[in-house]
C-alpha cells in the first residue's frame, strides 16, 4: 500500500523559512515523478512544484518561483519543499502526491494526509 | 498556463439521482485529464484518470467522458458517501499541472 506522510508544517512568521518532508513506503519511490500541491481551507487546489524520478526535471508554479526548492533523497525515500521568505497566502495545506508517471506528465494517483503551514505574526 | 474551468460551483443533487459534473480547458488537453473526489478533512483521491479510465477500487457509478477542451463525470445514481468535492486536473501542459476550482456535491 503507497504511504506519503509529510511532516514539517507549523506556525511561522512572515519571511522566515520552512522544510516539509514527505516519507514514502509502499511502492519504488525511485521510479516515479512526485509533486507538492496546497490547498487553502475550502478553496482549490494549486500543484506548487514536481519533480522526475531522478530530479532531471523540475518545476514551480510561478507564485512560489525562486523562494521554493525541491528536493529528493531516492535512497531514503523522501521528499523534501524548502520554502523560503513565507508570505501570509502561503499559509495552506501542503500535499506531498505521486505522480503516476517517471518524469511527469501522470496522473496524481496518491496523496498524503497534508502538512498544515500557517504564516502569521 | 492551461485554465481549467468547473461547473457549476455547488450542485444540490438528491440521493439515487444521476449527476454530472462538466471540466472545460482552455485549450486542448487530448485526454490528458483527470478527476478527484476530496471529502472534508481528507486529501483528494484519485477517481478517473485519461479522461475516462476509472482508478483502482473506484466504484462502477463513477464513469467520465470527454477530449480536447470538455470533460463530464457522471455519478449514474449518487450514494450518501459521494457528497463531496470533485476537482478536475490537467496533466497536458506542464509545468504547471493546473486544477479546476472544484464542484460541490451537497444532499438537497
Amino acid at each position: 500500500e503507497v504511504q506519503l506522510v509529510e511532516s514539517g508544517g507549523g506556525l511561522v512568521q512572515p519571511g522566515r523559512s520552512l522544510r516539509l518532508s514527505c516519507a514514502a513506503s509502499g511502492f519504488r519511490f525511485e521510479d516515479y515523478a512526485m509533486h507538492w500541491v496546497r490547498q487553502v481551507p475550502g478553496k482549490g487546489l494549486e500543484w506548487v512544484s514536481g519533480m522526475s524520478y531522478n530530479s532531471g526535471s523540475i518545476g514551480y508554479a510561478d507564485s512560489v518561483k525562486g523562494r521554493f526548492t525541491i528536493s529528493r533523497d531516492n535512497a531514503q525515500k523522501f521528499f523534501f519543499l524548502q520554502m523560503e521568505s513565507l508570505r501570509a497566502e502561503d499559509s495552506a495545506m501542503y500535499y506531498c502526491v505521486k505522480d503516476s508517471s517517471s518524469r511527469w506528465g501522470g496522473e496524481l494517483d496518491s496523496w498524503g494526509q497534508g502538512t498544515l503551514v500557517t504564516v502569521s505574526s | 498556463e492551461v485554465v481549467m474551468t468547473q461547473s457549476p460551483a455547488t450542485l444540490s443533487v438528491s440521493p439515487g439521482e444521476r449527476v454530472t459534473l462538466s471540466c472545460r480547458a482552455s485549450q486542448t488537453i487530448r485526454r490528458n485529464l483527470a478527476w478527484y473526489q476530496q471529502k472534508p478533512g481528507q486529501a483528494p483521491r484519485l477517481l478517473i484518470y485519461s479522461a475516462s479510465t476509472r482508478a483502482t477500487g473506484i466504484p462502477a457509478r463513477f464513469s467520465g467522458s470527454g477530449s480536447g477542451t470538455e470533460f463530464t463525470l457522471t455519478i449514474s445514481s449518487l450514494q450518501s458517501e459521494d457528497f463531496a468535492v470533485y476537482h478536475c486536473q490537467q496533466y497536458n501542459n506542464w509545468p504547471p499541472y493546473t486544477f479546476g476550482q472544484g464542484t460541490k456535491l451537497e444532499i438537497k
